[in-house]
């Protein structure tokens, strides 16, 4: 089956610039993470998405916000784009709740190279 | 919240050989240990994982150890191949008893391993 898939998969903004990143998860997957990765902090927790509520919450600024579509669909978005946003940006689904450690099982897309000049 | 060190953070063995990767976490509360490995231009992906009422699995060439006194668990593949390389990273969670995980794993700095033919 298809994958978790990012768009786009390049984006090249400006300071001050907003953002908007989309994801699609795997079929029949109802969680979807976000995570940040850069050399220096390397991949970091922004925020969880599951049936169109943020459940989770990593510790970034309210610049970085997200949301979840009826059909698990998810985009993230920045505002007021700053240069230590450059970033890999990766999206990450899983069937989540309940039973096995199977469930919890994060598929990570490609991921979206941001650059911010 | 959790802290998660990984070493080492470079990896260079022959083909063949064996190679062993450490971490440690800081919160107890954490019971899912999962491992995942990331080529080049690819989000990470799942090649093993753990709970905490277990203290080793293995699949075929590659194992995990999990020391809940300690707070420390590896990773150890065995007969390593050029294929191998890549960067491996250690992450924490917790699971509810339920067994959702709410999205956030505290990923490792990961550690760049090469094996040379």
């Amino acid at each position: 089956k298809a994958g978790v898939t990012q768009t786009p998969r390049y984006l090249i903004k400006t300071r001050g610039q907003q953002v908007t990143l989309s994801c699609s998860p795997i079929s029949g997957h109802r969680s979807v993470s976000w995570y940040q990765q850069t050399p220096g902090q390397g991949l970091q927790f922004l925020f969880e998405y599951f049936s169109e509520t943020q459940r989770n919450k990593g510790n970034f600024p309210g610049r970085f916000s997200g949301r979840q579509f009826s059909n698990s669909r998810s985009e993230m978005n920045v505002s007021t784009l700053e240069l230590g946003d450059s970033a890999l940006y990766l999206c990450a689904s899983s069937k989540t709740g309940g039973g096995t450690a199977s469930y919890n099982e994060q598929f990570f897309g490609p991921g979206t190279r941001l650059t911010v000049l | 919240g959790e802290n998660v060190e990984q070493h080492p953070s470079t990896l260079s063995v022959q083909e063949g050989d064996s190679a062993v990767i450490k971490c440690t976490y800081s919160d107890s509360a954490s019971n899912y240990f999962p491992w995942y490995k990331q080529e080049l231009g690819k989000g990470p992906q799942l090649i093993i994982d753990i709970r905490s009422n277990v203290g080793e699995k293995k699949d075929q060439r590659i194992a995990v150890t999990l020391n809940k006194t300690a707070k420390h668990f590896s990773l150890h593949i065995t007969e390593t191949q050029p294929e191998d390389s890549a960067v491996y990273f250690c992450a924490a969670s917790y699971l509810d008893a339920g067994g959702t995980s709410y999205g956030k794993l505290t990923f490792g700095q990961g550690t760049i391993l090469t094996v040379h033919p």
